[in-house]
């Protein structure tokens, strides 16, 4: 166990709906990354949270969006959701600003009909 | 945008046997990460390499950092059924722990 915990562990969506998913990252840990994992293929990048502010991103597009709050937890929100984004999306943990080694929590299975 | 490519895709391999998979990429990464995924749960990290060259072992799992900074190889010796599993390289360019670029895996499967 990471200590790292998502929520909730499947989903299922309609499209053009939208969609909010959780991590609590682990204790002691300041930032959060998101990652998509489509089936089949390694985890993408999406983007960071360190102390609240976003602090990075990869190619998605705005439609993706997270907020980190004051106790380090995590969201990321989809909007207008399309069939493609049907993935399990991972939250990584990691202490002082991600120096050091990153913790992944167990996965989102978003499905979207 | 980046792009690792691992292979193999997949082995199938008697227990005992030795494993090596390779990724590669065309750009340089400053870190190169080996996880193992099992179903159902996200990677975990198995090895972190940090220098050009780096040989490191953990256990049976022996990585190494390629001199180029493009490349990077695992070897699992003597491999057991619980060896089983996704295995996903991943750069970094930076030595930001959450932001990688993984490979698409090597998928292991271990007769006993």
């Amino acid at each position: 166990e990471t200590g790292v915990t998502q929520s909730p562990t499947h989903l299922i969506k309609t499209r053009g709906q939208q969609v909010t998913l959780r991590c609590s990252s682990q204790s002691g840990h300041n930032t959060v990354s998101w990652y998509q994992q489509a089936l089949g293929q390694g985890p993408q990048f999406i983007f960071q949270y360190y102390r609240e502010e976003e602090n990075g991103r990869g190619n998605f597009p705005p439609r993706f969006s997270g907020l980190q709050f004051p106790n380090y937890s995590s969201e990321l929100n989809v909007n207008a959701l399309e069939l493609d984004d049907s993935a399990l999306y991972l939250c990584a943990s990691s202490p002082q600003g991600g120096d050091t080694e990153a913790f992944f929590g167990q996965g989102t299975r978003l499905t979207v009909v | 945008g980046q792009q690792l490519n691992q292979s193999p895709q997949s082995m199938f391999i008697q227990e005992g046997e030795d494993v090596s998979m390779n990724c590669t990429s065309s750009s340089i990464f400053n870190t190169w990460l080996w996880y193992k995924q099992d179903p159902g749960e996200g990677p975990v990290l198995l090895i972190a390499l940090y220098k050009a060259g780096e040989l490191t072992s953990n256990g049976r799992l022996t990585a190494q950092f390629g001199i180029t900074r493009k490349d990077s190889f695992l070897n699992i010796s003597a491999s057991i059924p619980s060896d089983v599993g996704i295995y996903f390289c991943a750069g970094q360019k930076s030595t930001n722990a959450g932001k990688s670029t993984f490979g698409d895996g090597t998928t292991l499967t271990v007769k006993p």
